[in-house]
């Protein structure tokens, strides 16, 4: 069966950065894109981007272009995320999640991993 | 990039009726090459990633009980759970995947009566 399983719970200090990790397990690894969200405590659910493990190809969110850099490791069949100059409004849950057969609809999430950004 | 706004924020709805659940687009989801709307539909509970129900606006993903059901097209689509359980209380979002930046509605939490 599918499953992503993320890495865990991460508090950092302004300025530094976070990188998260996402194990997926169950299916071909560069068949399907690996999408990345987040989640404000209480809040909606925010895109940060995409990435195609079978090319590299990657989309990021604008708000996000400079500070955000997604990628993957088919050997361990590991998806990235990493996240720099950490600000307090990153404070959120971040998960993974994988498109469906077709479309970039997310048939498959993660278990989210919360990265609190506290000084 | 495409806003999606639902309505209503909250609804308490009793046992057994049905909840209906509204979600607008600020630019057509529909490509007219495959006739498809790429509006999807996801139920969150608290502490748990966002479980998919429904994709190309209609379409049940398997093992979601055919009480709820999703139509619209264009820019204007619904979710309506024909006989709410108390298992399905919780936030739904809709999310268009049409256009990069993928964006999602605000959440409708549904709540029993």
């Amino acid at each position: 069966q599918v499953q992503l399983v993320q890495s865990g719970t991460e508090v950092k200090k302004p300025g530094a950065s976070v990188k998260v990790s996402c194990k997926a397990s169950g299916y071909t690894f560069t068949g399907y894109a690996i999408s990345w969200v987040r989640q404000a405590p209480g809040q909606g659910i925010e895109w940060m981007g995409w990435i195609s493990p079978y090319n590299g190809n990657t989309n990021y969110a604008q708000n996000l272009q400079g500070r955000v850099t997604m990628t993957t490791d088919t050997s361990t069949t590991t998806a990235y995320m990493e996240l720099r100059s950490l600000r307090s409004d990153d404070t959120a849950v971040y998960y993974c999640a994988r498109e469906g057969e077709g479309g970039s609809y997310y048939s498959y999430w993660g278990q989210g991993a919360l990265v609190t950004v506290s000084s | 990039d495409i806003v999606m706004t639902q309505s209503p924020d909250s609804l308490a709805v009793s046992l057994g009726e049905s909840a209906t659940i509204n979600c607008k687009s600020s630019q057509s989801v529909l490509y007219i090459s495959n006739n498809e709307n790429y509006l999807a539909w996801y139920q969150q509970k608290p502490g748990q990633p966002p479980k998919l129900l429904i994709y190309w606006a209609s379409t049940r993903e398997s093992g979601v009980p055919d009480r709820f059901s999703g139509s619209g097209s264009g820019t204007d689509f619904t979710l309506t759970i024909s006989s709410l359980q108390a298992e399905d209380v919780a936030v739904y979002y809709c999310h268009q995947y049409h256009s990069t930046p993928w964006t999602f509605g605000q959440g409708t939490k549904v709540e029993i009566k």
